[in-house]
């Protein structure tokens, strides 16, 4: 079936300028993560969204960043107000449950100018 | 748990040749082991996962063996092949959560030809 996609795979944008990242987990899937990788680095867990419940946003660096998981399925990452430290590989994962196994999406690389 | 420690961070072996990859992790009751492998410019897959109720799982040329005690985990490639070269991750549940990974800071494994 479907493995996760995102979309887009490239983004540049120039600093102040606001991002919407946007991912589609396999279809089924309950838990949906969000992931920041910087070049050369481990995975920076961002969020995690679980059925209907409250997301956890522990992980999320700072108040220009928030997302949103609209029926329980598509899910959008937004930057606002990029700066260039916000330069990354923003990466989502899929899994049927908590601590299943995790789908990962190819990744949207964003670059702030 | 909070802190994963991955070592080594590089790994050179010709082809035919073991490789093993080393992870250590500070909460005891951590109890899902998984490990991931990225290629260059890919997502990472999850290639072999260990629960804490066995010491050791195989999958044909991996395993991955679990010390509870020391609490410590390892990645074993035999017989490597050129394309077996990538970044491999360790990841190792937060503690007091069953959801969210941290990950180790990943080991770039090369099998000379």
């Amino acid at each position: 079936g479907a493995g996760v996609s995102q979309s887009p795979s490239n983004k540049v944008t120039e600093k102040g300028k606001d991002v919407e990242l946007r991912c589609d987990p396999i279809s089924g899937h309950t838990a949906l993560y969000w992931y920041r990788q910087s070049l050369g680095q481990g995975l920076e867990f961002l969020i995690y969204f679980q059925g209907n419940s409250a997301p956890d946003k522990s992980g999320l660096p700072s108040d220009r960043f928030s997302a949103e998981r609209t029926g329980g399925s598509v899910s959008t990452l937004t930057i606002q107000r990029t700066q260039q430290e916000d330069s990354a590989v923003y990466l989502c994962a899929s899994s049927l449950g908590p601590i299943d196994t995790q789908y990962f999406g190819p990744g949207t690389r964003l670059t702030v100018l | 748990g909070e802190n994963v420690e991955q070592h080594p961070s590089t790994l050179s072996v010709q082809e035919g040749d073991s490789a093993v990859i080393k992870c250590t992790y500070s909460d005891s009751a951590s109890n899902y082991f998984p490990w991931y492998k990225q290629e260059l410019g890919k997502r990472p897959q999850l290639i072999i996962d260990i629960r804490s109720n066995v010491g050791e799982k195989k999958d044909q040329r991996i395993a991955v063996t679990l010390n509870k005690t020391a609490k410590h985990f390892s990645l074993h490639i035999t017989e490597t092949q050129p394309e077996d070269s990538a970044v491999y991750f360790c990841a190792a549940p937060r503690i007091g959560s069953n959801y969210k990974l941290t990950f180790g800071k990943g080991t770039l494994l090369t099998v000379n030809p």
